[in-house]
């Protein structure tokens, strides 16, 4: 079984903080994606990176795919209480069907 | 911005009930999935679809799951007799093709299972 074990399960931490959660698998991915998921709702996906190394920003969100392309981060900087919620990586393992292996979820919390 | 619906947003069925979930996928995506995710708990590949044919399914989707898309519009995710333990939140996903750009879900439908 494939697994994407992600780190930290749960942060909270102050407004205007700086935070990186971390994705890690010992399988390698055709391309990784990172999701945001609220309570009862659907992931929404935020990126997807696909190249060994790449970097992606949003807003105050940088992506980055590991070189071997087994693992994953994700930075925020300046965390805002909008930034609050369940942070999901997920990876391809076959380019074919692009289906999706999920991690284990890191809830963050961003106190006002 | 287009989007994956599902319908209904909550079904209660007594065990060993058929259900069925609805997905209307985005018009243009040809790639379709189901995933489930059991509360609390990781959200969990069920299977895939293209070209009126599953494509993958996980050790999941067993003889009592089935998929269908009856018409160009609609793709459902049938459960033939429900237990306990189906429920859970069902999420149908679609993507155009050429990549997993666009890789789009919708909002789930929780599935209670008394």
């Amino acid at each position: 079984t494939q697994l994407l074990e992600q780190s930290p399960q749960f942060l909270s931490i102050q407004e205007g903080e700086n935070l990186t959660v971390y994705c890690n698998s010992s399988s390698v991915f055709s391309s990784l994606q990172w999701y945001r998921q609220e309570p009862g709702e659907g992931p929404v996906l935020l990126v997807t990176v696909v190249t060994g190394g790449e970097v992606k920003k949003l807003k105050r969100l940088t992506f980055q795919f590991g070189d071997a392309r087994k693992d994953s981060s994700l930075h925020i900087t300046a965390a805002q209480p909008g930034d609050t919620g369940l942070y999901l990586c997920a990876g391809a393992l076959s380019s074919g069907t692009y289906k999706y292996i999920f991690g284990t979820g890191t809830r963050l919390k961003v106190l006002a | 911005e287009p989007e994956v619906t599902q319908t209904p947003s909550h079904q209660v069925t007594q065990m060993g009930q058929e259900v069925i979930l609805r997905c209307v996928p985005i018009s243009n995506h040809l790639y379709f999935y189901w995933y489930r995710q059991i509360l609390g708990q990781k959200v969990e590949f069920l299977v895939s679809f293209y070209n009126n044919e599953i494509s993958e399914k996980s050790e999941i989707f067993d003889d009592q799951f089935s998929v269908e898309r009856p018409d160009g519009s609609n793709f459902t995710l049938k459960i033939r007799s429900t237990k306990l333990e189906d429920s859970a939140m069902y999420f149908c996903a679609s993507r155009r093709g050429g990549g997993v750009n666009g890789y789009t879900f919708g909002s789930g439908t929780r599935l209670t299972v008394v």
